[in-house]
């Protein structure tokens, strides 16, 4: 089946910094890429996704790039602010009805 | 509109104890989800069910039953309690596809003891 890795685990950036997490998948066939943010005591919310047939998603501070050759792809929120910090969960999708969830990273932004 | 909602949100259970956790949603969506999530585990599938009148198994359906209701509801039932079952429980939802997004509810925290 499909694995999904993240990395780093934890992250801690400045305010006003930027943010990069890399998540890595191991089946080629996977063609569907979200984004999920967990807030304490809350269940995930998507946040952004991006499909196969695209490289580059942008929704005001936050983007995904996606590279398929090397079969990863990354996070990247800009000039973050404290509600930024989370756990972040990134999935692959392959077309049987189901996502396959990387383990999470923590985000820290200290003000 | 509630969106996905479940109970209870806490249960502490003695090893061997039965239990359902249950789940609703308001968005008329075909697909509905179970997880679990450990720490350092990230979320693990347990059952989903692609539309109303179907189940199938996840990555980890060991030890848990469920039962798609009707079109609204997706219970999740624990026949014989495990402490390795300890663990916060989410339901999920979706129009259909899995490239939908899929729609979680606030999560079960539950303790095998």
């Amino acid at each position: 089946g499909e694995n999904v890795e993240q990395h780093p685990s934890t992250l801690s950036v400045q305010e006003g910094d930027s943010a990069v997490i890399k998540c890595t998948y191991s089946d080629s066939a996977s063609n569907y890429f979200p984004w999920y943010k967990q807030e304490l005591g809350k269940g995930p919310q998507l946040i952004i996704d991006i499909r196969s047939n695209v490289g580059e998603k942008k929704d005001q501070r936050i983007a995904v790039t996606l590279n398929k050759t090397a079969k990863h792809f990354s996070l990247h929120i800009t000039e973050t602010q404290p509600e930024d910090s989370a756990v972040y969960f990134c999935a692959a999708g392959i077309g049987n009805n189901r996502l396959a969830f990387g383990k999470g990273n923590q985000v820290v932004v200290i003000p | 509109n509630a969106g996905v909602t479940q109970t209870p949100k806490f249960q502490v259970l003695k090893t061997g104890q039965s239990m359902t956790l249950q789940c609703a949603q308001d968005m008329n969506h075909n697909s509905m989800y179970w997880y679990r999530q450990d720490p350092g585990m990230g979320l693990r599938l347990i059952y989903y069910s692609a539309s109303e009148g179907t189940t199938d198994k996840g990555e980890v359906p060991n030890g848990y039953n469920v039962s798609r209701l009707n079109k609204r509801e997706f219970s999740l039932r624990l026949e014989s309690a495990a402490p390795s079952q300890t663990s916060v429980y989410f339901c999920a939802s979706s129009e259909g596809l899995y490239t939908d997004t899929q729609y979680f509810g606030p999560g079960t925290r539950l303790t095998v003891l």
